[in-house]
Order: C-alpha cells, then structure tokens, then sequence
C-alpha cells in the first residue's frame, strides 16, 4: 500500500522558532519522488521542493531545509528562525506509478501557526 | 511551471443542482487533474483528464457524477451533479507541464487556486 503520514495535526510556534514537519510515507516502488506544497489562507497550493527516491542529500533553501532518509522513509521540512507569513497547511506529497499513469499521494496536511 | 486559474472562485449552491467548474493554464499541457479537498482534509484525486481521451476517474468517482470535459491543451471543466451537502469542498485542479509533455511520475503539479464550492 501506498501511504503518507503526517502525524502533526497542527503546530504552534512563537515567531523566530525554528519549526519541524514530519513526513512518513509507505511505498514499495524503488522509484518514487517526494514534495512539499503550501496552502496559504488563500487556498492555492504551492510547490517547494521536489526529492527523488536515489537522492538521499538534505536541501537547504533560505530559512527551508528538507531531510530525507530512505531508512526511516521520511522526508521532513524544516523552517528556521519562522515568520508569520509562514503560517499556513504543509502538504507532503507521494508519487509513484510509471510514466502516463503516476498519481500523487498526499498526506493530511499539518497546519503552522506562527504568533507574532 | 505554469499559471492556472479557475472560476468560479466560490459559489453557494442549492441541494439537487449542478455547478460547471473550469480551469484555465497559461500554457499547453497534456495532463490535467481534478482534486476534491473536503473541511479541513487532504487532497483527493478525483480524475485525470488527458486531452484526446476519456477521463480516468479514481475509486468512489464516477462519470455521471463528475463529468469532465477536456477540449484543449489549456482548459478542462468539472462539473459536480446532483449536489448535496456532503459535496461542499475544495475543488482544486492542476496541470503537469513536465519536461516532455508531462506525465512522468517525477513531474511537478501546479495547481490553481481551487473553487470553494458551499451545497445548501
């Protein structure tokens, strides 16, 4: 089965607190790639980052970072020194299939609010 | 990426009535998907809709319920029929512009701003 896991319902953090989204997803397909999207109050999903299932290399982008291990299958996303305008619903995202029929598989969603 | 929107951007609507959703992207793509997020839930697929062929709709969507037509490269309708309460949701579509026309399982998906639909 196929399956994405995030355990954090909702997080609430003081501004300038660093902040961690955990991912746990379940797939027996070798090849598979993993996403972050956020969903602002405004309601469009945003892309952030994309990770292939060969690619084990944490990424860092501003005040975002991801960290993936295969071996504990989780794929976390990390906000440091956090903003209000990071408030929002994080969606972790699974994609597995073959060309032309994939599909994405998303997790619930974990809200952050971030208090000024 | 790509630039999607969609109208309307919310509507109320009586129980027993239908509603015709449409989604527009800026650019050509082979394929297109249509999402129901339910209150404070996740995302589920309802359907992929490739130009050219039928819909594929996902397990617990059918046909006469969510129509979808895709006449072009740019633009898709969903149509929810028949409504009652229990469709009062999200409807989010999205496009996978891909490298190579889209449809690899590495693609991204962009998606539109999503149409706040309220069934009275």
């Amino acid at each position: 089965a196929q399956k994405v896991t995030q355990a954090q319902t909702e997080i609430s953090v003081v501004e300038k607190e660093d902040v961690t989204l955990d991912c746990v997803y379940e797939t027996r397909d070798t090849t598979y790639y993993l996403f972050w999207y956020k969903q602002p109050p405004s309601g469009e999903l945003v892309f952030l980052i994309r990770r292939n299932s060969f690619d084990e290399q944490n990424e860092i982008s501003g005040r975002y970072s991801w960290n993936f291990q295969k071996s504990t299958s989780s794929f976390n996303f990390t906000i440091t020194a956090s903003q209000v305008v990071d408030s929002a619903v994080y969606f972790c995202a699974l994609s597995v299939g073959t060309s032309g029929t994939y599909k994405y598989i998303f997790g619930t969603g974990t809200r952050l609010k971030v208090l000024a | 990426s790509a630039v999607i929107s969609q109208k309307p951007s919310r509507d109320i609507c009586q129980r027993g009535t239908s509603l015709t959703i449409q989604c527009q992207v800026d650019s050509q793509v082979t394929m297109m998907f249509w999402y129901r997020q339910q209150p404070g839930q996740s995302l589920t697929l309802i359907a992929t809709a490739n130009q050219g062929s039928e819909a594929t709709y996902e397990s617990g969507f059918v046909i006469d319920k969510f129509p979808i037509s895709r006449p072009n490269l740019t633009f898709s309708t969903l149509t929810v029929s028949n409504m009652s309460p229990e469709d009062s949701s999200i409807y989010l579509c999205s496009v996978d512009p891909g490298t190579s026309g889209g449809g690899a399982v590495e693609d991204t998906q962009y998606f539109g701003p999503g149409t706040r639909l309220t069934v009275l």
